[in-house]
């Protein structure tokens, strides 16, 4: 099964900051990347899939790259309501999804 | 809407197992795959396993080594986890998730905290 590494694990950031994330895959796959942002006692949500589009209502803000075996995460101008964990995920037809670590987004 | 409601609480002696269930609504149950997440006390997400409710395969994560059952009842509309031989270590919130048709979970139940304790 492809292994998924994130980081940083924690990353400190002001209002207005750009901020980026980095998941890294130990195999090349196409696409099949979402990003997720979960805050305490709440399940995640999907902000990005297949790499780089945006689920519906997700603000602009959030944009998603890569191809192979590196992907990110960026938010172009951080929020206060962006604080919370974030994570990548490979997924397939039939197949495990794979989880990063996290990435906790804390304030400055 | 659809919906995916799951069983309360447990808490549970290490050895024993526990049994989760998420019960559908809002959609034909049989057409979506559902999988089971799994997230311990400040941690990140875990994949347990996959179910197809349509014919009953599954698929597992190899983390938990056979000590994992999912199954449904397809006339209630309700999936189930089953973990065997608990450790602290299960000590988590587990959660089932619909598999929409890009592969992605587009619902999620309410979480089910499963605490191992002696």
């Amino acid at each position: 099964d492809i292994q998924m590494t994130q980081s940083p694990s924690t990353l400190s950031a002001s209002v207005g900051d750009r901020v980026t994330i980095t998941c890294r895959a130990s195999q090349s796959f196409r696409s099949w990347l979402a990003w997720y942002q979960q805050k305490p006692g709440k399940a995640p949500n999907l902000l990005i899939y297949k790499t780089s589009i945006l689920e519906s209502g997700v603000p602009s803000r959030f944009s998603g790259s890569g191809s192979g075996t590196e992907f990110t995460l960026t938010i172009s101008s951080l929020q206060p309501d962006d604080f919370a964990t974030y994570y990548c995920q490979h997924y397939n037809s039939y197949s495990p999804w794979t989880f990063g670590q996290g990435t906790k987004v804390e304030i400055k | 809407q659809v919906q995916l409601v799951q069983s309360g609480a447990e808490v549970k002696k290490p050895g024993a197992s526990v049994k989760v269930s998420c019960k559908a609504s809002g959609y034909t149950f049989t057409n979506y795959a559902m999988h089971w997440v799994r997230q311990a006390p400040g941690q990140g997400l875990e994949w347990v396993g996959w179910l197809n409710p349509g014919n009953g395969n599954t698929k597992y994560s190899q983390n938990f080594q056979g000590r994992v059952t999912i199954t449904r009842d397809t006339s209630a509309s309700t999936a189930y986890m089953e973990l065997s031989s608990l450790r602290s270590e299960d000590t988590a919130v587990y959660y089932c998730a619909r598999e929409d048709t890009q592969y992605l979970p587009d619902c999620w139940g309410q979480g089910t905290l499963v605490t191992v304790s002696s």
